[in-house]
């Protein structure tokens, strides 16, 4: 069982389409992370949220961590195909430095 | 500046050999961090360092694992002898010592097939 439960699995919409990726926890976290991987590479942040509520804006990516700090949701507006990768949530455990990661979500943006 | 370096980007050898997979943090870095990935397992977390002193090796599947880390800027993992199940894309990551930032910053991986 992941410690962080992303959804949906797998997206696959048009370019110039929007669409929110979630990732949800039983546990709170002191920090979530969101990651972005593509094919061939390694995982690159793009982000990270600390304060329950916050909001973050990478240009067209929008970041929300939930105010309970056990969820967290990405939001891309007009996705172009440069957006096509997969896309993790991650968190710390406890106090120490290890991170758990979600599954992913894999989103293909069709031209 | 660069990033996490990692040799080979590509690595294909037969069940029973010795295959050893590098990493060179970024400068400055703290820690560093080794990861497997699969379709099936995703991303998983086999072993980490702390100014070169393992911390926590509990990912490490199995006695063929080993990991070594001599120096701030040089780190081996090492599968003897290598099996098929170990085929997977092996990514090691380095973080800075801040207080409430977790944030890892991965190399490109090695791809290890095991025929």
């Amino acid at each position: 069982t992941q410690l962080l439960e992303q959804s949906p699995q797998f997206l696959s919409i048009q370019e110039g389409e929007n669409l929110t990726v979630y990732c949800n926890s039983s546990s709170v976290f002191s920090s979530l992370q969101w990651y972005r991987q593509e094919p061939g590479e390694g995982p690159v942040l793009l982000v990270t949220v600390v304060t329950g509520g916050e909001v973050k804006k990478l240009k067209r990516l929008t970041f929300q961590f939930g105010d309970a700090r056990k969820d967290s949701s990405l939001h891309i507006t007009a996705a172009q195909t440069g957006d096509t990768g997969l896309y993790l949530c991650a968190g710390p455990r406890s106090n120490d430095y290890k991170l758990s990661f979600g599954a992913g979500t894999t989103v293909t943006v069709r031209a | 500046d660069a990033g996490v370096i990692q040799s080979p980007r590509h690595e294909v050898t037969e069940m029973g050999q010795e295959v050893t997979l590098r990493c060179k943090p970024i400068s400055g870095h703290d820690y560093l961090f080794w990861y497997r990935q699969t379709m099936m397992r995703g991303l998983e977390l086999l072993i980490y360092f702390n100014n070169n002193v393992p911390i926590d090796d509990s990912g490490m599947p199995e006695d063929r694992f080993s990991a070594k880390m001599p120096n701030a800027s040089f780190s081996t993992l090492k599968i003897q002898p290598s099996e098929p199940r170990d085929s997977a894309v092996y990514f090691c990551a380095s973080s800075l010592d801040r207080a409430s930032s977790y944030e890892q910053y991965f190399g490109p991986g090695t791809r290890l097939t095991v025929t």
